[in-house]
Parts: C-alpha cells; structure tokens; sequence
C-alpha cells in the first residue's frame, strides 16, 4: 500500500530565508508525487509533481523538489521564503492504476513566514 | 472561471438531516473524485467516477453516504441522517483521461459541513 510520511507539522521560517519541507513515501511500484498547497479558504493548488522523469521536479512560485529512491524521500526547497507562501502544504501520493489514480495525502505541514 | 466549482461552500445542519451537495468538474475531464478532510488532516479519498459510473468507493463512504454523477457532467454527494462526525471539508476534483497515476487532479474550493 502506499503512503506519505510528512516529517514536520509546523515549520516556521523567516523572509528570504531556505524553506525545507520533509516528506518521505511508501510505494510497492514506481510511484508519482505531488506537492499540494492550501491557503486558508483557498482550494488546494498543484505546485509540482514528479513522474518517473527527471528526478528534479521545478514548480510554480519557486518550489522544487527532488525524488530520492534510495531515501524514499520527496522533500519540497525554496531557495528563498515569501509572505505569501504562507500556507498548509501537503505531500501527496498516487495510487496505482488498479486504484483509479486516488491520491494519498500526507497529514500536512503548516508553513509559519515571519517578517 | 473554468475551475472546479462547488455548491454550497457552506452548510449548517442539525444531526439527523439529510444534505447533499453539488460538484461541477471542468468541462471534458471524465474522472471526478471526492475527498473528505478533516480539521487538521489530509483529505482522504471517498469515491471517484469515470464518466457516470462510479468505480471505486472507499471504506469512509458508509450506507448513508451516496454519490452520482448522472451523464457523466455534475456529481451530487448526499448524506443522510447526518451525524457530528460528518462535520468536515469535503472536496471535488477532476482530471482529463489519461494515466491514473500521472494525472493532475484539480480541485474545487469545498463545502464546510457542520453538523450542530
């Protein structure tokens, strides 16, 4: 079965500073993933995914995220944090074809910018 | 806007009464999908159409749970004889055919449910 693991409930960072969000998986086949985001009263918002392409998956608004086999490890960067990228941020996985292509969300991770 | 929508985007009830609410996917995209999520969780899957027939449901989906999607355009969700427990944020989504597992999902706004 799958599953996501997203390491950190809250993480708080200041403006301009690295954003790091963990994130690690369980998959009995080769699994895509997604990144998520939602901003209060906002609908959720595909910020990136990964598809057994390039294991370096560039998103919008200057998120990255790099797919690691061997850590099992999807985990989101943005060089520098935003005010605006304020938001709850969740780690997803696909289900495999024989599971109509659900998605299996992570529990979240709130993402706290201070000025 | 040529997004996800749905109606209501919120409802307040009384435990013991039936709701039902409405998911218009974007236009052409064959797979809709509807989640559950709860205060301080990811959604969680509870069923998805291709076209009009409805070919998974999940084990949260109980009796009084039931979804459709009539000519393959708008879906319904309804629940009857709602309880405390249903209060939650229930989501919609579509996705053009394709690979399942590679397909973007986009999502609607939701519906806050609560049952007083």
């Amino acid at each position: 079965a799958q599953s996501v693991t997203q390491l950190d409930s809250h993480v708080s960072v200041s403006e301009g500073t690295p954003v790091l969000l963990r994130c690690n998986y369980s998959s009995s086949y080769s699994p895509s993933l997604f990144w998520y985001v939602q901003h209060p009263n906002k609908g959720l918002q595909l910020l990136l995914k990964y598809t057994s392409a390039a294991t370096l998956v560039k998103g919008i608004n200057g998120f990255e995220a790099e797919f690691k086999k061997s850590e099992t490890s999807f985990h989101l960067t943005k060089p520098s944090a935003h005010m605006s990228d304020a938001a709850e941020y969740f780690c997803v996985v696909s289900g495999n074809y024989n599971q109509g292509g659900k998605l299996i969300f992570g529990q979240g991770t709130e993402l706290s910018v201070k000025p | 806007d040529t997004g996800v929508s749905q109606d209501p985007r919120h409802k307040i009830t009384k435990r013991g009464q039936n709701v039902t609410f409405r998911c218009d996917p974007i236009s052409e995209h064959n797979r809709l999908y509807w989640y559950r999520q709860t205060l301080g969780q990811g959604p969680e899957f509870l069923t998805y159409f291709q076209n009009e027939a409805q070919l998974e449901k999940s084990r949260l989906l109980s009796d009084r749970f039931s979804a459709e999607r009539p000519k393959g355009s708008f879906s319904t969700l309804e629940i009857q004889r709602t309880e405390q427990g249903d209060s939650a944020m229930y989501l919609c989504a579509s996705s053009p055919e394709g690979q399942f597992s590679t397909d973007t999902q986009y999502f609607g706004p939701g519906t806050r449910l609560t049952v007083l």
